[in-house]
């Protein structure tokens, strides 16, 4: 089992560039999200999806997209980056969706934005 | 609405030494408690949880227990050792779905 897998590790951007930030889990779990990590600020939760066709917003969810076509992907979108989205990316995933069910988190994708 | 509240670090301890990391939260419900810990370079993985009051958790050594009059969940370790050097996490899961509400993190860093 690989778990929950994310690429690329690293990515630098120019201001205004777009680009998709891959997510995958081979764990067949129906519930993923995707947090950003900034210093001081520990996880945030960006958006979320209960499973293939259906997502939903977190806390900070400007300036980014998602769509869940299948169970195993959850791609993250930034459609014009700005400095501001530079952070560590971390997708997760869970089996069930009970607020005692643990999350397993992909070893994450550092982004900085110039 | 829901928040965590850690410890700043970092938490600056020699091998051997009692480990406590303070962890209170604030929530309108019952929620379940976590504490993540991150390895450098690494993601974050599950070091122990509780889901009811009076619950404790503990795997590795590490032990918490959901204190539901204090609304707390403090980390706590008898004897660490350098390769516990990590920033650790405490969350909670309120909300459906279990999407997790974090703390800031705590820096551990453990000296030889």
């Amino acid at each position: 089992n690989a778990g929950v897998t994310q690429t690329p590790k690293f990515q630098v951007l120019k201001t205004g560039q777009s680009m998709t930030l891959q997510c995958a889990q081979d764990m067949n779990h129906e519930y993923m999200s995707w947090y950003r990590q900034d210093p001081g600020m520990g996880l945030r939760l960006i958006h979320y999806s209960v499973g293939a066709g259906i997502t939903d917003q977190g806390e900070v969810p400007n300036g980014y997209n998602v769509s869940r076509s299948t169970t195993e992907d959850f791609p993250l979108r930034l459609l014009s980056a700005a400095p501001s989205q530079t952070s560590v990316y971390f997708c997760a995933s869970n089996q069930n969706g009970q607020i005692t069910d643990t999350q397993y988190f992909g070893p994450g994708t550092r982004l900085t934005v110039l | 609405g829901n928040s965590v509240t850690q410890m700043e670090g970092p938490v600056t301890l020699s091998e051997e030494a009692f480990l406590t990391i303070n962890c209170t939260y604030t929530a309108t419900g019952y929620p379940s408690l976590f504490w993540y810990v991150q390895y450098p370079g690494e993601g974050l993985q599950l070091l122990l949880k509780a889901t009811k009051a009076d619950d404790k958790g503990s795997n590795k050594g590490f032990e918490a227990t959901y204190r539901k009059e204090t609304t707390s969940f403090h980390l706590e370790k008898g004897s660490v050792q350098v390769s516990d050097s990590a920033v650790y996490f405490c969350a909670l899961s309120l909300r459906g779905y279990s999407t997790l509400t974090f703390g800031k993190g705590t820096m551990l860093l453990v000296s030889p």
